[in-house]
Formats: structure tokens, sequence, C-alpha cells
């Protein structure tokens, strides 16, 4: 199986511009989280999407959102960006079904899209 | 609300010495745990989990990682490093299904000849 992908893998944007980055989950994976990672605040959660619906959210403005379409792919969109939204973006697919038990909601991460903001 | 510490911010081993990387939770119910590791310009790969039983569990390239629910912590350790081992490694606790992972701010690996 394909792992997860990412795409773009790099961004370069100016302030005050929007961006959009895409994942595509493992095949059959219902479940995509997205991570926002920089060297001071480190690894944080964004949101997880499962089915086309958001699931859980974490403390981010609402300039950062997401969505997930019927083939589980999933686009992040950031607005008005800022300086500080420069970042690796990671997005990690898990099964999310309640059969098979935890091992089967493992997450795995893709290779991220590094987002610069000048 | 859930935690994790990881106290070595870099650690420097030398090729063929074991190694341990420290790592204590915070967490109200069950935990479940994992470590990660993170090569530069690379996402993240799953080294080990725990989520109940034996609390030695065993992982990917050599690695392993010991519960100690008494202690709230989940060391990871490994008996030889290689350098190809350089990297940075992240501990992580999550909830039963394990959609929100909360990390720590990682170990970065150095491994001199």
């Amino acid at each position: 199986k394909a792992g997860v992908t990412q795409t773009p893998r790099y961004l370069i944007k100016t302030r005050g511009q929007q961006v959009t980055l895409s994942c595509s989950p493992i095949s059959g994976h219902r479940s995509v989280s997205w991570y926002q990672q920089t060297p001071g605040q480190g690894l944080q959660f964004l949101f997880e999407y499962f089915s086309e619906t958001q699931r859980n959210k974490g403390n981010f403005p609402g300039r950062f959102s997401g969505r997930q379409f019927s083939n589980s792919r999933s686009e992040m969109n950031v607005s008005t960006l800022e300086l500080g939204d420069s970042a690796l973006y990671l997005c990690a697919s898990r099964d999310g079904g309640a059969l098979g038990g935890l091992a089967k909601n493992i997450q795995y991460f893709g290779a991220g899209t590094r987002l610069s903001v000048l | 609300a859930q935690s994790v510490t990881q106290p070595d911010i870099h650690i420097t081993v030398s090729e063929g010495a074991s190694l341990e990387l420290r790592c204590n939770y915070s967490y109200g119910a069950t935990p479940y745990l994992f470590w990660y590791v993170q090569s530069p310009g690379q996402g993240l790969q799953l080294l080990l989990k725990y989520f109940s039983g034996d609390t030695l569990v065993q992982g990917i390239k050599g690695f392993e990682a010991e519960f100690k629910r008494s202690q709230s912590s989940f060391n990871l350790r490994k008996p030889s490093v290689h350098w190809s081992d350089a990297a940075e490694y992240f501990c992580a606790v999550g909830p039963f299904g394990n959609e929100k992972l909360t990390f720590g701010t990682g170990t970065r690996l150095t491994i001199i000849p």
C-alpha cells in the first residue's frame, strides 16, 4: 500500500495570502488528522476529519480550516497568512473504525508540507 | 489536561553504545503511548506503541520501551545504536481512538563515531 501523500512538499507565500495543502491518506483509511510543527511550539494538533466530518479540533484560530472529501482525501486551508504560520504541516491517516481494535487506529504520517511565509 | 515531557532536548552517544530516551506523561485515563522518529525533512515514523498488556514492548529497528505506570514513564531504549539512528525522537500519548495525539517536545539524538 502507498503511504500518506502530502502535496506540495514546499510552499512559499507572503503575508495576507491564503494557502491550501492536500493530503491523500493510506487506501482504506477514513480518518485524517492534521498537525503543525514549529521549533517553538513543537507538534500541535489542528483537527481531525472522519467520513467528511470534523470530529476534533485543536486550539487554533478560525483562519485554519479543513475539509475531507468522499474519497477520504483532505485539504487544509490557511487564510490571511501570518509570519507565525511558517511551519511543517503534517497529515496523518488511520483506519478510524471501531472494529479491529486499537491496532487499527495507529496514525501514519506523511512527509509533510513545509510552508514558509515571507 | 494531558501532557508529555521529554526532559532531554539533545543527547549525544557513541556508535555502538546503549541508549535511553526519557518520556514522562500526564494523562487522566488509560494512556496509549507511542514513540515516533523523525529524520531531517521527513515525517514521523512509528517506532513502537503501548496499549495494554506486557509493559515491555518491542518496536522496529531494535528499539524497545518500558511502560511504568507508577512512574508515569515510557522510556525508549536500544542496546547498541547505529549511525543511522541519528534523528529526532518524539514520545506521544493519545486517547482511545488515537485521533488526537499529544507530543513531547522531542529529543534530538546525535551519534558520534
